[in-house]
């Protein structure tokens, strides 16, 4: 285990809808990001917060959003639902601002989201 | 940008065989690059980096900047190591991990 906690582990959805995923990251972690795992695209990076700000933003579209509140949970909400928007979403956490290229990242299990 | 490339989707191997799970990484900046894996109904969980040039279960990398590779190496490998390898290379800013295609790794008995 981890100890970064994710949920739901599934959410079945329709297009259209808009959803919002959850994230607890290890004790102690201040950084929260978020990933995006799909058949075609692989593992996609797709934002990074510290200590409730935004760090670092990648692959992530208009439609989709996160924060990180002061007890340093995270929430993805993905809005206006694709069928495109189906994967599995990560949260992964570490200690410090350094990042993935210095800290070993933690990951939770995974959010399956399907999209119908 | 920066791109990894893992160019087998699946490798099978037999118990005992070596092993090399190819990773080509393209980078303007000095790489930092790792290996994680996700083994069958677990987390993703990191395997190792290349700056800490460790070996970790019998699995070693090394980072080979004339051919852009960080390939994974066991001389051996055992049926426990059939997993999902991810190739990730870090940015210079230390934010953004990015992970290769991933392989699947079988060993058969």
């Amino acid at each position: 285990d981890s100890g970064v906690t994710q949920t739901p582990k599934h959410l079945i959805t329709a297009t259209g809808q808009r959803v919002t995923l959850r994230c607890s990251p290890r004790s102690g972690d201040l950084s929260v990001y978020w990933y995006q795992q799909s058949l075609d695209q692989g593992l996609q990076f797709l934002i990074q917060y510290y200590n409730g700000e935004e760090r670092a933003k990648g692959n992530i579209l208009e439609r989709f959003s996160a924060q990180q509140f002061p007890d340093l949970h995270s929430e993805l909400n993905l809005s206006s639902l694709e069928l495109g928007d189906s994967a599995l979403y990560f949260c992964a956490s570490s200690v410090g601002i350094q990042g993935a290229r210095n800290e070993k990242l933690f990951f939770g299990s995974g959010t399956q989201l399907s999209v119908l | 940008a920066q791109r990894v490339t893992q160019p087998e989707k699946l490798l099978s191997v037999f118990k005992g065989a070596p092993v090399e799970l190819k990773c080509n990484y393209s980078y303007s900046g000095s790489p930092e690059l790792f290996w994680y894996v996700q083994y069958s109904r677990q987390r993703l969980q990191l395997l190792l980096r290349h700056i800490s040039r460790e070996s970790i279960k019998g699995f070693t990398a090394d980072l080979n900047k004339g051919e852009t590779s960080f390939h994974l190496k066991k001389p051996f490998a055992q049926e426990e190591d059939s997993a999902m390898y991810y190739c990730a290379l870090g940015d210079n800013a230390g934010n953004m991990l990015t992970f290769g295609g991933g392989t699947r790794l079988m060993v058969k008995p």
